[in-house]
């Protein structure tokens, strides 16, 4: 069965330093897809970046960049030089392209606070 | 365009009472997925529409729970005699299928 870890519950940096949030998963399929979603305190899930599973290269989006290892069956996402408004909750979500309409399985979350 | 919507924002009920649950997907999408988000259990999947037919039932945690879609747009998720169990946020999520789902906002459910 399909499963994601966040090990890291909770982190807390000090506002201009770059952050790592870890994200673990199993899977038997070889087709699937690797998702980052951030829920801010309102509440709503933002969708943030989706990776196939054949599509090994880091990504970088301005401050954040992922990096996807299927090697070790990983898929970090860092924030450089975070800030406060970075502040939130975030997921990692895996979908298997066989499962209930690509349904969503996410991990713990990482709550991430970024203090001034 | 619009995003997804879910009504209502907030709701509180009584133990026992039956409540409705309603998502508005993003205009065009033809899947829809429920989810539920509570401090034991975290995020869990409980159901998926692809149009108008919910192929997997199997996420719902009882009988209690139905879910329906019409017109292959609006849903609604039902719980019957409310358990303090079922308090939790509700989400809704649409996409193509097979594509990036995008959510809404979520309805907290609290179960007095």
């Amino acid at each position: 069965a399909q499963k994601v870890t966040q090990a890291q519950t909770e982190i807390s940096v000090v506002e201009k330093e770059d952050v790592t949030l870890d994200c673990v998963y199993e899977t038997r399929d070889t087709t699937y897809y690797l998702f980052w979603y951030k829920q801010p305190p309102s509440g709503e899930l933002v969708f943030l970046i989706r990776r196939n599973s054949f599509d090994e290269q880091n990504e970088i989006s301005g401050r954040y960049s992922w990096n996807f290892q299927k090697s070790t069956s990983s898929f970090n996402f860092t924030i450089t030089a975070s800030q406060v408004v970075d502040s939130a909750v975030y997921f990692c979500a895996l979908s298997e392209t066989h499962n209930a309409g690509n349904m969503l399985t996410f991990g713990g979350g990482t709550r991430l606070m970024v203090k001034p | 365009g619009a995003g997804v919507s879910q009504s209502p924002s907030n709701k509180v009920t009584e133990k026992g009472k039956d409540v409705e649950l309603r998502c508005d997907p993003i205009s065009g999408h033809t899947a829809l997925y429920w989810y539920r988000q509570s401090l034991g259990q975290g995020l869990e999947f409980l159901i998926y529409f692809q149009g108008n037919s919910a192929p997997d039932k199997s996420g719902l945690p009882s009988d209690r729970f139905s879910a329906e879609r019409t017109g292959g747009s609006v849903s609604t998720l039902t719980i019957q005699r409310t358990q303090q169990e079922d308090s939790a946020v509700y989400l809704c999520a649409s996409s193509w299928l097979g594509d990036t789902q995008y959510f809404g906002p979520g309805t907290r459910l609290t179960v007095l």
